[in-house]
This record gives structure tokens, sequence and C-alpha cells, in this order.
């Protein structure tokens, strides 16, 4: 099965700076999305990117697609300290399905 | 604006008893899906279940593991004797009918499972 795996596991920077997470996966997908988890909450959805784009923004972020690479990274700009969470990638468990499969997050802390 | 709920928030059972956990998906989603985390991990495929049957399920689904659309509305997890490591918090998830591959899904904010 595919799996995503983000980088760096932790990320902690100053408000106002940008953040860059990425996320590396072993075999070819139709998609790839990235959700936000605040603690001991649900996933929240941020941004889908299919296979056949490169670039998708959505306010402050703006994520990356390398299929030659199988990687991906999101960036967040003009970080907020309401955006400290876990951020997770999400790639087809199996790419005939719908079902997601998971890496293990990047938790980023932003500080005011 | 429509979002999945889930009963309970905790559930705090037994080692080898039976739990049900409920989930009521977005109403026009089709798809419907489970989904855990033990405590510090990252989230993991369960089951998907499209057109009243499962149409993935992960290697953790086992035979104590079963999953039902009893009504229009619901979608129940039943794990039916519980073990230690069955504590997660588990979540739910719907999505439309997907246009190729995955789409996006739609989280409950999760049931936290204890088994003791």
């Amino acid at each position: 099965s595919q799996q995503g795996e983000e980088d760096p596991q932790a990320l902690s920077i100053q408000e106002g700076e940008n953040a860059t997470m990425n996320c590396s996966y072993k075999t070819s997908i139709n998609n790839l999305q990235w959700y936000r988890q605040n603690s001991g909450r649900g996933l929240v959805h941020l941004i889908l990117i299919r296979s056949n784009e490169r670039e998708k923004h959505s306010g402050r972020l703006r994520v990356t697609l390398d299929t030659s690479k199988k990687s991906s990274s999101l960036l967040i700009t003009a970080s907020r300290a309401a955006d400290t969470a876990s951020y997770f990638c999400a790639t087809d468990f199996n790419q005939a399905g719908t079902a997601l499969i998971f890496g293990k997050g990047t938790t980023l802390s932003v500080s005011s | 604006e429509p979002e999945v709920t889930q009963t309970p928030s905790h559930q705090v059972t037994q080692m080898g008893q039976e739990v049900i956990l409920r989930c009521v998906p977005i109403s026009n989603h089709l798809y419907f899906y489970w989904y855990r985390q033990i405590l510090g991990q990252k989230v993991e495929f369960l089951v998907s279940f499209y057109n009243n049957e499962i149409s993935e399920k992960s290697e953790i689904f086992d035979d104590q593991f079963s999953v039902e659309r009893p009504d229009g509305s619901n979608f129940t997890l039943k794990i039916r004797s519980t073990k230690l490591e069955d504590s997660a918090m588990y979540f739910c998830a719907s999505s439309e009918a997907p246009k190729g591959g995955t789409d996006t899904q739609y989280f409950g904010p999760g049931t936290r499972l204890t088994v003791l």
C-alpha cells in the first residue's frame, strides 16, 4: 500500500514566518491531500492536488506536487498561532479505491 | 455547514465486551469510512463502505470488526470482543462519489474508545 511520510516531524516557528512541510510517498497516486488535526480533534481537509497538477493555492496555503520525485510540499505563509496543529498528507490506500493512507504528520507549533 | 457527527464522544469498556460506535455521515455523501488513531500514532484506515457493502478494508479490519448502515442516516462500527490494543480514537468520514480515486473526505470529531 501507499504511504506518505512527512518531514520534518516537528517544526517550531514564530508568528509571521512561513512553514514548509514535505511529504514523500512510494508508488503512483491519483491524488494527494493535506489535512490538519488540532490536538485531540478530528481531521480537517485543507487541500487536494491531483496527479496531473503541479501546484495549488488556497488562501495562505500553497501545495506542490512532484510526481517524478513522489513528493509534495505544503507551505503556510504568514503563519498565525491558530495554525498550531498537526499536518498530515494522505494518498490513495490503493489506486483503484477511495480510502486514504496517512503519513505520521508534522507537528507545527507557532508562537506569538 | 453539514458535518459528520459521531456518538459517543468517549466510550469506556471492559476487555471482551462488544462496543458499537455510531456515525451520521453528511446526508448526500455516498462513501463512508472508519479510521482509527492510536494515541500518538498516525491515522490508520480500517474500512470503506459504498452501496451497502464493504468496498475496501485494511489488515486491521479483521473478523472482530463489522460495519453496518442500519438505516438511511447511521453508519456503525461494531467491535465484537474488545482488546486492550483496540483503545484508540475512531474517526468516521464520508465523501461524495469520487470523480476518480480519492476525494475530499469529511471527518467526524471522533470517538475515544478506552478498553480496560
